[in-house]
């Protein structure tokens, strides 16, 4: 079954560092979205991209995050300069339809000290 | 965004049938309900899809009245490895529509 890949499954960085971090979609998919899901809360939505633009973000996507689709397959979300309030489970997901099912990957963990 | 309620938690036996129902008072004509399951760590599952009356699939059914304001998965005969969060989302795919909001979700722990 196509799956939604991540990478790194864990990274720990310093305070005010930048981080990328990465997904490969479901290969027929449009649709691309990032999640994140603090330690012990629930699911937040981050990010939407279709057509290699933003389509949607919340009030946590700030200036000190972007997304971008370097090519064909890859979808990157970077963190400028992070924070502790960024430690996180990160996950990528994506769908083939808008409003369509959306699948996760396993999610990216980072952390910040 | 339709906005749902479901219980916080629920405990249950092994070999039970679960159900929990969620709330979607304010559900648009064109959306859809999803539910999807997590375990710890994890993304988010896709477990079913409906729009009315029953859904059923090898994992759960999903049953939907004739309003459409509320829900309920039903899981067979559940399983420990059924422990875990569930999620009803309404599919917001109205006009411009790209975001999938989740709410708190039902934790539900399957005992011995």
């Amino acid at each position: 079954e196509p799956e939604v890949t991540q990478t790194p499954s864990h990274q720990v960085t310093q305070m005010g560092q930048e981080v990328i971090l990465r997904c490969v979609p479901i290969s027929n998919h449009l649709y691309f979205y990032w999640y994140r899901q603090i330690l012990g809360q629930k699911v937040e939505f981050l990010v939407s991209f279709y057509n290699n633009e933003i389509s949607e973000k919340s009030e946590i996507f700030d200036d000190q995050f972007s997304v971008e689709r370097p090519d064909g397959s890859n979808f990157t979300l970077k963190i400028r300069s992070t924070k502790l309030e960024d430690s996180a489970m990160y996950f990528c997901a994506s769908s083939d339809l808008q409003g369509g099912t959306i699948y996760f990957g396993e999610g990216s963990w980072l952390t910040v000290v | 965004l339709a906005k749902t309620t479901q219980p916080i938690s629920m405990d249950s036996y092994e070999g039970q049938e679960v159900n929990i129902t969620c709330s979607h008072n304010n559900i648009a004509t064109n959306d859809y309900i999803t539910w999807y399951q997590q375990f710890p760590s994890q993304g988010p599952r896709f477990i079913i899809q409906g729009y009315k009356t029953k859904v059923t699939n090898e994992v759960a059914s999903l049953f939907i009245p004739a309003d459409r304001k509320s829900s309920t998965l039903s899981l067979p005969r559940v399983s420990l490895s059924d422990t875990a969060v569930y999620y009803c989302l309404v599919d917001p795919s109205e006009a411009g529509g790209f975001k999938t909001i989740f709410g708190a979700g039902t934790r539900l722990f399957v005992k011995a």
